[in-house]
């Protein structure tokens, strides 16, 4: 059983830097991709990017150049910084996980932290 | 990117009704599909993997079905804590990418 527990700064203006940080309990860390979603309020998800224990990543090329998705595996912990944001990046995020295998070979994100809101204003 | 639409945005529906949702994607993503559910405040909860598959602990009224580019997430006898938002994401490439939802809202 993983339990995800997210945290990181919650008001930000303009061109400031977003830092959020998900701990992982229970599970082995070292298996799978943890992956960062976010949501805008009342709208739909947008999964950010996702590193797994080795520091491997993919990053959604919306956010690829204002991204960084780091790990670090001796807390347990993974870290996402968003540069120079707007009102754009105001949003729900969440760190998620997909940890069971399906029968196609593909992992599903069954694991989500609390959430994290994330407002950017002057 | 492939493109994953939704419809209808909203339904209108009683307790009791059968509810069918689409999900159409812009290209091909084989049956490497899900559906998630979520309510206010919470976080989205799987319901179906590999476009039929339930998830762990999933009523059986809950299906899904397609292949391809066409997929259907079918409630067959909505209970009043179906009421919600549900999501189809694909897994077939990066980026992942989410629909844009069904609200389920009572009638």
């Amino acid at each position: 059983q993983v339990q995800l527990q997210q945290w990181g700064a919650g008001l930000l203006k303009p061109s400031e830097t977003l830092s959020l940080t998900c701990a992982v309990y229970g599970g082995s860390f070292s298996d799978y991709y943890w992956s960062w979603i976010r949501q805008p309020p009342g709208e739909g998800l947008e999964w950010i990017g996702e590193i797994n224990h080795s520091g491997n990543t993919n990053y959604n090329p919306s956010l690829k150049s204002r991204l960084t998705i780091s790990v670090d595996t001796s807390k347990r912990q993974i870290s996402m910084k968003v540069t120079s944001v707007t009102a754009a990046d105001t949003a729900i995020y969440y760190c998620a996980t997909a940890t069971k295998l399906s029968a196609a070979g593909r992992r599903y994100f069954d694991y989500w932290g609390q959430g994290s809101l994330v407002t950017v204003s002057s | 990117e492939i493109v994953l639409t939704q419809s209808p945005a909203t339904l209108s529906l009683s307790p009791g009704e059968r509810v069918t949702l689409s999900c159409r994607a812009s290209q091909s993503v084989s049956t490497y599909l899900a559906w998630y559910q979520q309510k206010p405040g919470q976080a989205p909860r799987l319901l179906i993997s590999d476009a039929s598959n339930r998830a762990t602990g999933i009523p059986a009224r809950f299906s899904g079905s397609g292949s391809g580019t066409d997929f259907t997430l079918t409630i067959s006898s909505l209970e009043p804590e179906d009421f919600a938002v549900y999501y189809c994401q694909h897994r077939s490439d990066w980026p992942l990418t989410f629909g844009g939802g069904t609200k389920v809202e009572i009638k």
